[in-house]
């Protein structure tokens, strides 16, 4: 299958700094989606991104579509306890086929 | 609430048995997936179908996987003879036509012991 190298793979920060992740690949994908999942739960859509260089924000995260389409970042502001999980992003190379990387595991210290 | 539900959300079999289980995705949703997800690791794809019909299946999805979506609303996903590396989350997810963005349930946690 498809490879999406996502990094870091796990973060320790202090509540309160930011957060920057990233996915890349060598393939040029036309959707990226954004995920949280919490342990035991699924992953819950946090960003979905659709045009080359698009940048978009939910809250406290942003997240950009790589203008060459084949990478995309994830960041989180003022990071709080609750941000605590794995974060996945999600490629869409073709019709209806998603890609996931490995996750990224967010730790926060209060 | 009208998210993607799944039942269970645990089973634990015993290897060789036969399991089920059920996806109800997002209403008016027409296409739904099904993924698989092991620890440390990211969904990967099982197969997909728009409204009844099975468009596309996985390499991962062997001839002891069947899925179906008889009416195309409501999706089982059996595994017939499980083996201990059937041991994973099943995750559903729900789609509408025509926006790229899927949305998953909760999953399903199987263990084969």
């Amino acid at each position: 299958g498809q490879q999406l190298n996502q990094s870091p793979q796990s973060m320790f920060i202090q509540e309160g700094e930011d957060v920057s992740m990233n996915c890349t690949s060598s393939s040029i994908f036309n959707t990226w989606l954004w995920y949280k999942q919490d342990p035991g739960e699924g992953p819950v859509l946090l960003i979905a991104l659709y045009k080359a260089g698009e940048l978009t924000s939910n809250g406290r995260l942003t997240a950009q579509f790589g203008i060459t389409r084949k990478d995309s970042f994830l960041n989180i502001s003022a990071s709080i306890p609750s941000d605590v999980g794995i974060y996945f992003c999600a490629g869409q190379l073709s019709f209806n086929k998603f890609y996931f990387g490995s996750g990224t595991k967010l730790n926060v210290k209060p | 609430d009208t998210g993607v539900s799944q039942d269970p959300r645990h089973k634990i079999t015993k290897r060789g048995q036969n399991v089920t289980f059920r996806c109800d995705p997002i209403s008016e949703h027409n296409r739904l997936y099904w993924y698989r997800q092991t620890l440390g690791q990211g969904p990967e794809f099982l197969t997909y179908f728009q409204n009844e019909a099975q468009l596309e299946k996985s390499r991962l999805l062997s001839d002891r996987f069947s899925a179906e979506r008889p009416k195309g609303s409501f999706s089982t996903l059996e595994i017939q003879r499980t083996e201990q590396g059937d041991s994973a989350m099943y995750l559903c997810a729900s789609s509408l036509g025509g926006l790229d963005t899927i949305y998953f349930g909760e999953g399903s946690w199987l263990t084969v012991v």
